[in-house]
């Protein structure tokens, strides 16, 4: 079982749906990381949390530390959104190192 | 404020070669850490630097290798290259100090290496 498990792989919807990505991990944390990668490429740091929950702009992230989770959403979508999402946690023990998710591809049809 | 530069950004080198890839972070950031990221193993950790001293390293062979210099620039080398090691090679800096890696990463546009 890999150390952090994304959900869905992959998911489709049309322009101004909310959407929710999830991730899950098995390991202490001390924190975790959304990353958005687009075609070509380069990696932006959407979020870093060690605890509760971040907004900026039409993206939140929220992460439940006892339960091991956390969501990504984004409200109103548009197809500039199209990306893949990836989730990294930097375990809090022994040889702190960032694991990453496999990534959500996310397509918004206009 | 300039981002993180990654040079080359494309390469192609023949098994048996070594390549060296060059990462230059962001003005202050004193962490400097690699990743591979390839279609089959997706991203994973090769190693971080900060302050000229390798922190942490991922399950990766000798072959990959890496350094630090005072300008905080970094370099990383991988010797005897296998079809296996091609990849997108991505590096990121961060102004964490401390648990260096508990700051935002800021990404580099990545080195691609093909080996023929």
């Amino acid at each position: 079982k890999n150390e952090v498990e994304q959900s869905p792989q992959n998911l489709t919807a049309q322009e101004g749906e909310f959407i929710t990505i999830n991730c899950s991990y098995s390991v202490g944390i001390s924190a975790l990381h959304w990353l958005q990668q687009h075609p070509g490429g380069g990696i932006v740091s959407l979020f870093m949390l060690s605890s509760g929950k971040k907004k900026h702009g039409r993206l939140i992230a929220t992460i439940n530390i006892q339960e091991k989770h956390s969501s990504l959403h984004i409200t109103a979508s548009h197809p500039r959104d199209s990306a893949v999402y990836i989730c990294a946690v930097l375990s809090n023990f022994g040889n702190e190192k960032l694991t990453f998710g496999t990534g959500t591809r996310l397509t918004i049809i206009p | 404020k300039a981002g993180v530069t990654q040079t080359p950004r494309y390469l192609i080198k023949t098994r048996g070669q070594q390549v060296t890839l060059s990462c230059s972070p962001i003005s202050g950031h004193r962490s400097v850490s690699w990743y591979q990221q390839t279609p089959g193993q997706g991203l994973q950790f090769l190693f971080e630097y900060f302050s000229e001293t390798q922190r942490n390293k991922g399950n990766f062979p000798g072959r990959f290798s890496g350094r630090q210099f005072s300008n905080s620039r970094s370099e990383m080398n991988v010797s005897t290259l296998e079809l296996g090691d091609s990849a997108l090679y991505l590096c990121a800096s961060s102004s964490g100090t401390g648990r260096v890696r508990a700051g935002e990463l800021f990404f580099g546009e990545g080195s691609r290496l093909t080996v023929l």
